[in-house]
């Protein structure tokens, strides 16, 4: 049973575009909203989070929009640049766990 | 500060052996979680240990089982090796309880079951 469903699985945009990532989720105990980056042979590295009594956070050129009645969250990334090219994976934690729930990931390219 | 660091970076087993990966947390933090990630699938969670104990455990077998040492290092043992469990191996550590703040991944053991 997969708990937070990703969309899309591939997206390319051109440099200067906006890229959107989509994630949505099932179970109402999730509390912590974390999206991941991870470049090709290292481990995924946090990029920004939210808590669900937030609609939107931002921190430079990446936001994320948060909306708790329609369990959906998701990623916008301003500018995309070609360095920005990565897989990108949003994750929820329980309440009182400390278990990352990954969704399947969203593998970027920003062409130049 | 060196991060997280995993060791060995690659390693090839055969079925049915059995194999050991290592974890070292970044500096300060006390609790390591073990993450299984399949090809073009994200993480999965294996367990965490904190104090030497296993305080959470995903849907993973038996054959998975890890350690803690007292300085926080610790090592994930998988026995019976099957051709599924070739993956990419992740530890990350963070504080115990407090994975809000941040949980630090290493790059990962390559492990390939032939």
């Amino acid at each position: 049973q997969q708990q937070v469903k990703q969309s899309p699985q591939s997206l390319i945009v051109q440099k200067g575009g906006i890229s959107i990532i989509n994630c949505a989720y099932e179970n109402t105990a999730f509390d912590y909203f974390p999206w991941y980056q991870q470049f090709p042979g290292k481990g995924p590295a946090l990029l920004i989070a939210i808590r669900p009594d937030v609609s939107e956070k931002k921190e430079g050129r990446f936001t994320i929009s948060f909306n708790k009645s329609a369990k959906q969250f998701s990623l916008h990334i301003m500018d995309s640049q070609p360095g920005d090219s990565a897989t990108y994976f949003c994750a929820a934690v329980m309440g009182g766990s400390e278990k990352l729930v990954f969704g399947k990931g969203m593998k970027l390219t920003v062409n130049p | 500060d060196a991060g997280v660091t995993q060791s060995p970076t690659h390693l090839i087993k055969t079925r049915g052996q059995q194999v050991t990966l290592r974890c070292s947390p970044k500096s300060g933090h006390d609790t390591v979680s073990w993450y299984q990630q399949a090809l073009g699938q994200g993480p999965q969670f294996i367990f965490q240990y904190y104090e030497e104990e296993e305080r959470q455990r995903g849907n993973f077998p038996d054959r998975f089982s890890g350690h803690q040492f007292p300085n926080y290092s610790s090592e994930l043992n998988v026995n019976a090796l099957l051709l599924g469990d070739s993956a990419l191996y992740l530890c990350a550590s963070s504080l115990f309880m407090d994975i809000t703040i941040e949980a630090f991944f290493g790059q990962g053991t390559r492990l390939t079951v032939v």
